[in-house]
């Protein structure tokens, strides 16, 4: 069975800590995507990368970086944690070129507090 | 910018029963495609259904189908025969394509409540 794996399911971190968000895919997929889940707004896309060692931002991507040096992982890096970066995050991945147009692999989510 | 809405943060069906869910969209595109996506309590996202805008006919998937009205840019679901395990939040999406790859904009979802 194809998976998108984050490796954790629920975190919670302090203000100013530098938080990893990790994301593995097995579908050897070209594209991934982080995005943020919040009540009343949908998913938002932070960034995202069509190939390894490249990344392009996303609607909301202030306060993120991202990091991918192998094909399989797509790394969310919060800098200095706030209070307003509380929220699911959540992984994805697509094939490229019309492939991508049957959508998206999503992990499970990483429900992030931070305090 | 692309933009996809969801006018029904809620909406409730009894067991067995049809429900509705919908959605609007704004683009000035021609070719792209409409997702609707399911996320149950175990947060895991599924896909229902996906259609593609030059293609006149609604997409069908068992008991899921839409009602796409391009000129009207709306893209609802319609859920038949309402199930338990259809409870779960839905979301609409956008895909455009890209040279570069595609990105997929969400509207702000319709949490569907199937009671007994």
């Amino acid at each position: 069975d194809v998976k998108v794996t984050q490796s954790s399911r629920y975190l919670v971190k302090r203000t100013g800590e530098k938080v990893f968000l990790e994301c593995v895919q097995d579908m050897d997929h070209e594209n991934m995507f982080w995005y943020r889940q919040d009540p009343g707004l949908g998913l938002r896309l932070i960034y995202f990368s069509y190939d390894v060692k490249m990344k392009e931002k996303g609607d909301i991507p202030e306060g993120y970086s991202v990091s991918r040096e192998k094909k399989e992982r797509f790394s969310l890096i919060l800098e200095s944690a706030s209070t307003n970066q509380t929220s699911m995050y959540l992984c994805a991945s697509s094939s490229e070129g019309k492939l991508a147009n049957y959508g998206y692999t999503f992990g499970s989510g990483t429900r992030l507090t931070v305090v | 910018a692309q933009t996809v809405t969801q006018s029904q943060p809620e909406m409730s069906v009894q067991e067995a029963e049809t429900v509705t869910l919908s959605c609007t969209y704004d683009t000035s595109e021609n070719n792209y495609y409409l997702f609707w996506y399911k996320q149950p309590p175990s947060r895991q996202m599924i896909l229902v259904i996906r259609q593609e805008a030059y293609k006149q006919q609604n997409a069908t998937e068992n008991r899921f189908s839409v009602n796409f009205q391009k000129a009207a840019k709306s893209f609802s679901l319609k859920i038949s025969d309402s199930q338990l395990g259809d409870t779960a939040m839905y979301f609409c999406a956008f895909m455009k394509w890209e040279t570069s790859g595609s990105r997929l904009t969400f509207g702000e979802g319709t949490q569907l409540t199937v009671n007994p």
